[in-house]
């Protein structure tokens, strides 16, 4: 278990919708990273909040946005759906931003598959 | 632009042999290196780290080699075991984030 909690774990939903998913970090983690994992790809980052700031940005969509509370849990926030967006989308915490501040800690992952 | 790569989709070893994974990045100034495994519908799991004033570090069946002049790492998995199968990614860290290579899918062969 590696402390990090990701809600829902599936998520159906159909062309259009819109969707928000769940992450709560590790207990004293103050960043949270944002991850897509499509079919037979990598893992792309799309953005990373620091104390509830944004502070790195990856391939987001538009059409994405995430925020991160003052509790430290995140959300990201998936609009006008397309199939293309099917996907894994995984959340990292770790204690600072990057370097020797420690790790990466990821959440199972939310598998959201659109219609 | 992908700056780190791992240009290898997939390897296949037999149990007890040396699996080498390997990874490639762009960036100099990345001054930490990790590796992670991925089990099918899991969240990748921290295997292994290396700084970048280190050109090697073990831990039990696992270690990673850094060549920073060559700009590429590895990671040594010995001796391999069927429980070792798994996707490997292999990232870099400068002071504001993490950086993914695309997996490497381990297939060991009992």
């Amino acid at each position: 278990d590696s402390g990090v909690t990701q809600t829902p774990k599936h998520l159906i939903t159909a062309t259009g919708q819109r969707v928000t998913l769940r992450c709560s970090p590790r207990s004293g983690d103050l960043s949270v990273y944002w991850y897509q994992q499509s079919l037979d790809q990598g893992l792309q980052f799309l953005i990373q909040y620091y104390n509830g700031e944004e502070r790195a940005k990856g391939n987001i969509l538009e059409r994405f946005s995430a925020q991160q509370f003052p509790d430290l849990h995140s959300e990201l926030n998936l609009s006008s759906l397309e199939l293309g967006d099917s996907a894994l989308y995984f959340c990292a915490s770790s204690a600072g931003t990057g370097g020797w501040d420690g790790e990466l800690f990821f959440g199972e992952g939310s598998r959201l598959t659109v219609l | 632009d992908q700056q780190v790569k791992q240009n290898s989709p997939s390897l296949s070893v037999q149990e007890g042999r040396i699996s080498i994974l390997n990874c490639d990045y762009t960036n100099s100034m990345f001054d930490y290196f990790l590796w992670y495994k991925k089990y099918p519908a899991e969240g990748p799991t921290f295997l292994i780290s290396i700084s970048s004033i280190k050109d090697k570090n073990e831990d039990g069946r696992f270690t990673v080699f850094l060549n920073k002049s060559a700009k590429h790492l590895s990671l040594h998995i010995v001796p391999s075991q069927p429980g070792d199968s798994a996707v490997y990614f292999c990232a870099a860290s400068d002071l504001n984030q993490f950086y993914f290579g695309t997996g490497t899918s381990l297939t060991v062969i009992p």
